[in-house]
């Protein structure tokens, strides 16, 4: 069974920090997504990364996928009161599994305080 | 474009009832999901048709039955609820194609079973 374990569970931050949440798995996925859930909404998907060492940018969000496949990390430089939300991250399964389904993590419930 | 919607938005039910969640979706999409999110749970699969004319159960399809109408529109139906389905469900819809793996959601359905 294909896992992902997300951290930290909980952070609370102040304005302007930095923080780095983490997708972790000991399996290896064609394609790692993450999304952001805001309270009372659907989840929203923000990036997705396909290839081993791939890094991508989104204004001050920056998403990198691990070198085998199996990680990613989403790194918020000079966070805002806007960045609040649930971050999950979403596995496409490798090559012999069912790329019809996603497999999801936990999320990270991430609160900005001004 | 409306995207993904959902009906209702809220609910309350009491055990034993019946009823049907409507999703549809306005992306010519192929493959469409529904999903319960619970506290610490993260999201579960529930059921998901992967084209027109199929369905195949997920993680947790116990109670639940599943309609994929036509391609726009995909139902999922309580026969008989219980304070356990007590949930916020999440309908989603993806393009299908060969390594398009993003879903886009509906804004949710709030079930409460009494």
């Amino acid at each position: 069974t294909q896992l992902l374990e997300q951290s930290p569970q909980f952070l609370s931050i102040q304005e302007g920090e930095n923080l780095t949440v983490y997708c972790n798995s000991s399996s290896v996925f064609s394609s790692l997504q993450w999304y952001r859930q805001e309270p009372g909404e659907g989840p929203v998907l923000l990036v997705t990364v396909v290839t081993g060492g791939e890094v991508k940018k989104l204004k001050r969000l920056t998403f990198q996928f691990g070198d085998a496949r199996k990680d990613s990390s989403l790194h918020i430089t000079a966070a805002q009161p806007g960045d609040t939300g649930l971050y999950l991250c979403a596995g496409g399964p490798g090559s012999a599994g069912n790329n019809r389904k996603l497999i999801w993590g936990l999320g990270t419930s991430l609160a900005v305080n001004p | 474009n409306a995207g993904v919607t959902q009906t209702p938005k809220f609910q309350v039910l009491k055990t034993g009832q019946s009823m049907t969640l409507q999703c549809a979706q306005d992306m010519n999409h192929n493959s469409m999901y529904w999903y319960r999110q619970d506290p610490g749970m993260g999201l579960r699969l529930i059921y998901y048709s992967a084209s027109e004319g199929t369905t195949d159960k997920g993680e947790v399809p116990n109670g639940y039955n599943v309609s994929r109408l036509n391609k726009r529109e995909f139902s999922l139906r309580l026969e008989s609820a219980a304070p356990s389905q007590t949930s916020v469900y999440f309908c989603a819809s993806r393009d299908g194609l060969a390594g398009a793996n993003e879903q886009f959601f509906g804004p949710g359905t709030r079930l409460t079973v009494l």
